[in-house]
């Protein structure tokens, strides 16, 4: 089973306006923490924003917000004010124990953002 | 701090040929992992490293697949007689798992890997 689930392929958003970009995961854990990655034609991943599941507040870095639902299982990424320089994959993804007691990041297939001008 | 360079960035071999792919991750940084990500696709997990100790391994790391990381420091990926299938880009990431900002996780720019 899927643990994190992007179910938009692809978005289109007009430059300046705001976009979410859905993002839902599964995990028996009470303590997971969730990320958003953004990937250009590059390839780097960079790192946007961290939601810790006791952090009580959603996380806000600069332009990116994070909706977290955590009844829902939800983790949506809201970038506002969009500009040119968006347009890439993001990729949100779960911290997660491994069975030897390490860990690893879960990622979910990703969304092609599309700013237009 | 330079970040978490890999090398080379591109690398294109004739199927049955070895690879060699290197990391050398942030220095403080204790953690290291291996990732690949094939086309469409986001990155999965490969393997992980503590210091020197390489205390997790995928599924997805065939008998084919080697990672080393001498004296805890840099890392290297070999894939022994490539297939098509291991066409991707991998992607290499280190962390001092102390949390904070991303919790720590920082990724190199990927070697893209291209098997003909």
């Amino acid at each position: 089973a899927q643990k994190i689930t992007q179910t938009q392929p692809g978005m289109f958003v007009q430059e300046k306006e705001a976009v979410t970009l859905d993002c839902t995961y599964d995990t028996s854990d009470q303590s997971y923490g969730l990320f958003w990655y953004k990937q250009p034609s590059s390839g780097e991943m960079i790192f946007l924003i961290y939601q810790g599941s006791y952090d009580e507040q959603n996380a806000t870095e600069g332009r990116y917000s994070l909706n977290f639902q955590k009844a829902r299982k939800s983790a949506n990424l809201v970038i506002s004010a969009s500009q040119l320089g968006d347009s890439a994959m993001y990729f949100c993804a779960m911290r997660e124990r491994t069975q030897g007691g390490s860990e690893k990041l879960v990622f979910g297939k990703g969304t092609k953002l599309t700013v237009n001008p | 701090d330079t970040g978490v360079s890999q090398d080379p960035r591109h690398k294109i071999t004739k199927r049955g040929q070895n690879v060699t792919f290197r990391c050398d991750p942030i220095s403080e940084h204790n953690r290291l992992y291996w990732y690949r990500q094939t086309l469409g696709q986001g990155p999965e997990f490969l393997t992980y490293f503590q210091n020197e100790a390489q205390l997790e391994k995928s599924r997805l790391l065939s008998d084919r697949f080697s990672a080393e990381r001498p004296k805890g420091s840099f890392s290297t990926l070999e894939i022994q007689r490539t297939e098509q299938g291991d066409s991707a880009m991998y992607l290499c990431a280190s962390s001092d798992g102390t949390g904070g900002r991303g919790y720590g996780y920082t990724f190199g720019s990927g070697t893209r890997l291209t098997v003909v």
